[in-house]
């Protein structure tokens, strides 16, 4: 069963730099979305594709923030410049339009960002 | 604007007795909820959801939930809980009218622990 994948699992990197997540989705799956979760907390929505367009942001998702989803499959979610609040746990969910408006997304295990 | 609430930060039961985790939420037209099971350093796990129809929905691992439209709640149960059931639960709402992302707003997480 191959779920979401997310890669790497772990980030850390200095105050500054640039990191890139990747997420593969459930392979016939056609919708995408990327949470973030800091500790304590629930998820928050940050952008949603389905297929390849990006349909919606969240105002979480400052200019230093940038996702791409190029051919409706794999997407990644850049953040530039980064700061001490972006660290965090990065989530990615996808699910499947077309059968009923409401299936589950369904997430991967996340990528954890520790900014030094 | 969507909300959820989950009042109790913890809950804590003995194995074999009964469980329950409380939610209520807050949305303009009609809710679609959801409970996700998280265990550490991994991503959510889908366990029910309500849509439509019965106010009682089963879900995986033994759990079920209760829609009640008049008090605004989702509470997950279980008949009897195990050491195994100790994780992090996150209920979700999405509103039907107001939002076409799909987007789910998840409240700041139950942790239950079921003590031998």
């Amino acid at each position: 069963d191959t779920g979401v994948s997310q890669d790497p699992r772990h980030k850390i990197t200095k105050r500054g730099q640039n990191v890139t997540f990747r997420c593969d989705p459930i392979s016939e799956h056609n919708r995408l979305y990327w949470y973030r979760q800091t500790l304590g907390q629930g998820p928050e929505f940050l952008t949603y594709f389905q297929n390849e367009a990006q349909l919606e942001k969240s105002r979480l998702l400052s200019d230093r923030f940038s996702a791409e989803r190029p051919k409706g499959s794999f997407s990644t979610l850049e953040i530039q410049r980064t700061e001490q609040g972006d660290s965090a746990m990065y989530l990615c969910a996808s699910s499947l339009a077309g059968t009923g408006e409401n299936q589950p997304q369904h997430f991967g295990d996340g990528t954890r960002l520790s900014i030094l | 604007a969507q909300s959820v609430a989950q009042p109790e930060d913890q809950v804590n039961v003995a194995e074999g007795n009964p469980l329950t985790v409380k939610c209520t939420y807050s949305v303009s037209g009609n809710p679609y909820l959801f409970w996700y099971v998280q265990y550490p350093n991994r991503g959510l796990q889908f366990l029910l959801k309500y849509i439509t129809g019965d106010n009682l929905v089963k879900g995986s691992y033994g759990f079920e939930a209760e829609f009640n439209k008049s008090q605004t709640s989702f509470h997950l149960k279980k008949p009897s809980a195990l050491v195994s059931d100790s994780a992090l639960y996150f209920c979700a709402v999405r509103d039907s009218y107001m939002d076409s992302s799909y987007k789910l707003i998840f409240g700041s997480g139950t942790r239950l622990l079921v003590r031998p």
